[in-house]
């Protein structure tokens, strides 16, 4: 089982729609969440990062943690073409590792005009 | 400007060659970072310091080496015994000794390819 896994994707949403962005992690013991956002040719850029149970929101974004599910998810309201990107699911792994983040492999959203 | 900065944007190398990657923040932050990113696939942790003069070997340090003689900077040597050097090299910061030490920034990357 991979430590961070992710909707492989690539999934599509036309403008306007809720694109629901989801990742699923293994260590129990994980304490912070991060969502990157990944365009073509470039570097990741953080968009969100959540430490609590429950809902963040942040403009059109907003990130959702279970630690009793180990997961947690990403919306985006209001899908622009602007948004199509890929989309890594980052996760602390816990007290072990200190701030090391592990990965997931990306879920690759298109958002159709 | 605050920033992170790698150079070069572009890599190109012979087998059998070692090669250096630089990276250069001006946040003040104590951790950085490299990562490996291959097509379709997610970040691979190379190396990580979190302090100068220290460093620590991430999931997939063979081939590689990396020192931290300044808190700005973090260097990093994809040596020839890197198999498979081909790839998108991301450098990372975050600060340390608070929560918000998990959030890392990624610089622009270098894209090496071995000719």
């Amino acid at each position: 089982q991979k430590e961070v896994e992710q909707n492989s994707g690539p999934l599509s949403v036309p403008e306007g729609a809720i694109a629901s962005l989801n990742c699923t992690y293994s260590d129990r013991g994980s304490q912070s969440f991060f969502w990157y956002r990944q365009y073509s040719g470039k570097s990741p850029e953080l968009i969100m990062f959540i430490y609590s149970n429950g809902d963040k929101e942040d403009g059109r974004f907003t990130a959702q943690l279970n630690k009793a599910s180990q997961y947690v998810s990403l919306l985006i309201r209001d899908s622009q073409p602007s948004d199509s990107a890929t989309y890594l699911c980052a996760v602390n792994g816990g007290e072990t590792s200190g701030s090391r983040l592990t990965f997931g492999e990306g879920t690759q959203l298109t958002v159709n005009p | 400007d605050g920033g992170i900065t790698q150079s070069p944007k572009y890599l190109f190398r012979k087998e059998g060659q070692n090669v250096t990657l630089s990276c250069e923040q001006n946040l003040n932050h104590d951790a950085m970072y490299w990562y490996r990113q291959d097509p379709g696939q997610g970040l691979r942790l190379i190396y990580y310091s979190q302090i100068v003069n220290d460093f620590q070997k991430g999931d997939i340090a063979e081939g590689y080496s990396v020192s931290r003689e300044k808190k700005e900077s973090f260097p990093l040597t994809v040596t020839s015994a890197q198999k498979n050097p081909t790839a998108f090299y991301l450098c990372a910061s975050s600060i340390w000794g608070t929560r918000d030490s998990d959030t890392q920034y990624f610089g622009p990357g270098t894209r090496l390819t071995v000719l």
